[in-house]
């Protein structure tokens, strides 16, 4: 299994709203509604941020949100800010396994 | 609440056997979660390793399949890693991680053991 693609790196400035987009194929995002999105600081374990595609668990910030389409799949984050400068993960389930993304850097300027 | 805390030995020589155990505390192993191992090399990103469930069903990585099992140990309440014939491809960061089944994602996460395979 192939990991999903993201973009190495999306930039912003505070106040801004970016987008990371995650590339999956047919039998994985493509065909599970079961894509997470985990936020990583540096030397930190990595949090739970999505689940199914678009939803926040609880204790998550409203400027974090997500979709998916075909096999694609994206997470916006809004209103940026300093704080959000993290690696960037996404997740799918493929059946009976999981496949994560490259990972993507968010850089606030 | 919930937290989950990996050990094992910080260095493994090539081609010995890499063996680590996540404890958990807060919740069972045997309630109906899938309990995982993620790794993460140098400046690299994440990689699902693989599952286990309280009954011990398991699933794999395909990549790392042929020589990888996990273990599940209800008794204790923790749960284990092992990788065979390692190499220094193997060195990484190892986190153990819930895997929700009511999300469908991994919720809750160790904060990660870090391991070198090197002579």
């Amino acid at each position: 299994q192939s990991a999903l693609t993201q973009p190495a790196s999306v930039s912003g400035s505070p106040g801004q709203s970016i987008t990371i987009s995650c590339t999956g194929i047919s039998s994985d995002v493509g065909n599970y509604n079961f894509v997470s999105w985990y936020q990583q600081h540096p030397a930190r374990a990595p949090k739970f941020m999505i689940y199914e595609g678009n939803k926040r668990p609880s204790g998550v910030s409203k400027r974090f949100s997500a979709s998916t389409s075909g096999i694609t799949a994206s997470l916006t984050i809004s209103g940026l800010q300093a704080e959000d400068e993290a690696d960037y993960y996404c997740c799918s389930y493929a059946g009976g396994n999981y496949v994560f993304g490259t990972g993507t850097k968010v850089i606030v300027l | 609440q919930v937290q989950l805390q990996e050990s094992g030995p910080g260095l493994v020589k090539p081609s010995g056997t890499l063996s680590l155990t996540c404890a958990v505390s807060g919740d069972s192993v045997s309630n109906s979660n899938w309990w995982s191992w993620v790794r993460q090399s140098p400046g690299k990103g994440l990689e699902w390793i693989g599952e286990i469930y309280h009954s011990g069903s398991s699933n794999y990585n395909p990549s790392l399949k042929s020589r990888v099992s996990i273990s599940v140990d209800t008794s204790k309440n923790q749960f284990s890693l092992n990788v065979n014939s390692a190499t220094a491809a193997d060195t990484a960061i190892y986190y153990c991680a819930r895997g929700s089944s009511w999300y469908t994602a991994f919720d809750i996460w160790g904060q990660g053991t870090s391991v070198t395979v090197s002579s």
